[in-house]
């Protein structure tokens, strides 16, 4: 069965470390997509990327990084500029993502926690 | 910008009986897209219904139908005879029809179903 596969489910790190969320996905989208979910706030996009070696800034980018090498894969680095890094974490995808009614998928998400 | 406001941050029914669920957006353009999604407790978002502006005839899904105001710019979430499974958080979103890479999320509302 195709889906998005977010990896690892719980994550815990040390303030001023880097750390990597991984993201995969076998449905052929194009469009792939990093959201966070903080409580009360609703998800609130990362970054975002339309193909394989692009990417876009969304509206809290600062601290965060993200590569695009493979279509499959989105991989979202938090950094220790991250000023308040602990939240929960939801990787999408989409068919395309100019495509206004290709409703997102979702992964399962990640917990990071940062102490 | 646009905006996307869910003004109930928590709602009951009992099981059985009929929930609707609020959703106001804020926008300028004419063509987009709106969504609920859902979110149980095991956190994977699922799509539920999908409305496109410019076709009046509200969506249905099974139980699930939206009345959708787009003068009043109104989106509401109708569940009709819930379920214990239907407990959930429950997005409302938004996306633009030209270059809808974005997609505007609510803040959610926790539906609580009494058994």
């Amino acid at each position: 069965d195709g889906g998005i596969t977010q990896s690892p489910k719980y994550l815990f790190r040390k303030e001023g470390q880097n750390v990597t969320l991984s993201c995969e996905q076998n449905l052929n989208h194009d469009a792939m997509y990093w959201y966070r979910q903080d409580p009360g706030q609703g998800l609130r996009l990362i970054y975002y990327s339309q193909i394989v070696n692009d990417f876009q800034k969304g509206d809290i980018a600062e601290g965060y990084s993200v590569s695009r090498e493979k279509k499959e894969s989105f991989p979202l680095t938090v950094t220790s500029a991250q000023k308040n890094p602990t939240a929960f974490y939801l990787c999408a995808s989409s068919v395309r993502g100019g495509s206004g009614n290709s409703p997102l998928h979702f992964g399962n998400g990640t917990r990071l926690t940062v102490t | 910008a646009q905006t996307v406001t869910q003004s109930q941050p928590e709602m009951s029914v009992q099981e059985a009986e009929t929930v609707t669920l609020s959703c106001t957006y804020d926008t300028s353009e004419s063509d987009y897209y709106l969504f609920w999604y859902k979110q149980p407790p095991s956190r994977q978002m699922i799509l539920v219904i999908r409305q496109e502006a410019y076709k009046q005839q509200n969506a249905t899904e099974n139980r699930f139908s939206v009345n959708f105001q787009k003068a009043a710019k109104s989106f509401s979430l109708k569940i009709s005879d819930s379920q214990l499974g239907d407990a959930a958080m429950y997005f409302c979103a938004y996306r633009s029809v030209p270059g809808g890479f974005k997609t505007i999320f609510g803040a959610g509302t926790r539906l609580f179903v009494k058994a």
